[in-house]
C-alpha cells in the first residue's frame, strides 16, 4: 500500500520568511495530493491540492510542486504570518485510498 | 466541510464499555471515512465506506466496528476490545468520482477512557 513520509516534523521560521515542507510517496498509482492545515483541537482544513497531470499550483502565498518521477511533492508558504502556525499534513491518494504524512508543526515567530 | 457533523465533541468511557461516535453529512458524498489521531501524530485510517451497506477495514480496524445503513451516516463503535482508545477521532467524506476525491473532515470527537 501507499506510504507517505513527511519532513521536517517541526519547522520554526521568522515572520516574513518562507517555509517549505516536503513529502515523498511510494505508490506510483497515486494521482491526487492534498495539503491540510490543522489548528490545535480543530479539524484538518484543505488548503491546496494538486493532481498528477500538473507540476505546480499556486494560490496567493501558498504553492505546491509535484515531481512524479521522483515521487515527491512540496508545500511552499511565502511571507509567513503568525496565523500560519499550525500542523500541516500532506496526503497521497489513488482511487479514494488516501494516506497521510505524519505532519509538520510550523511555528511562525513574530 | 461545514456539511459534516460529529457528536459528541467530548466523550468519556469507562473501561469495558462500548461507545458509539456519530458522523453525519449532508454533502451527498458517497464515501465516508474514520480516522484516529494520537497526539503529535498523523491520521490513521480505521474504516471506510464507498457505498451504502458496504465498508472496508483500514489500517487499524481491530477493536472498532462501523455500519453504513444510510448514505448520510457512518457511526463508529469503539468496543471494549480496543485496548487504547483514548484519541481524537475524525470522520471525513468525499465524492467517488476519479477527478473529485477531496476529503472533507468533521470537527472531531475526543474520546477519553477513564
Amino acid at each position: 500500500g501507499e506510504n507517505v513520509e513527511q519532513h521536517p516534523s517541526t519547522l520554526s521560521v521568522q515572520e516574513g520568511d518562507s517555509a517549505v515542507i516536503k513529502c515523498t510517496y511510494s505508490d506510483s498509482a497515486s494521482n491526487y495530493f492534498p495539503w491540510y492545515k490543522q489548528e490545535l483541537g480543530k479539524r484538518p482544513q484543505l488548503i491546496i491540492d494538486i493532481r498528477s497531470n500538473v507540476g505546480e499550483k499556486k494560490d496567493q502565498r501558498i504553492a505546491v510542486t509535484l515531481n512524479k518521477t521522483a515521487k515527491h511533492f512540496s508545500l511552499h508558504i511565502t511571507e509567513t504570518q503568525p496565523e500560519d502556525s499550525a500542523v500541516y499534513f500532506c496526503a497521497a491518494s489513488a482511487d479514494n485510498d488516501m494516506r497521510f504524512g505524519a505532519g509538520t508543526r510550523l511555528t511562525v515567530k513574530p | 466541510d461545514g456539511g459534516i457533523t460529529q457528536s459528541p465533541k467530548y466523550l468519556f468511557r469507562k473501561e469495558g464499555q462500548n461507545v458509539t461516535l456519530s458522523c453525519e453529512q449532508n454533502l451527498n458524498h458517497d464515501a465516508m471515512y474514520w480516522y484516529r489521531q494520537d497526539p503529535g501524530q498523523g491520521l490513521r485510517l480505521i474504516y471506510y465506506s464507498q457505498i451504502v451497506n458496504d465498508f472496508q477495514k483500514g489500517d487499524i480496524a481491530e477493536g472498532y466496528s462501523v455500519s453504513r445503513e444510510k448514505k448520510e451516516s457512518f457511526p463508529l463503535t469503539v468496543t471494549s476490545a480496543q485496548k487504547n482508545p483514548t484519541a481524537f477521532y475524525l470522520c471525513a467524506s468525499s465524492r467517488t468520482d476519479r477527478e473529485t476525491d477531496t476529503q472533507y473532515f468533521g470537527p472531531g470527537t475526543r474520546l477519553t477512557v477513564l
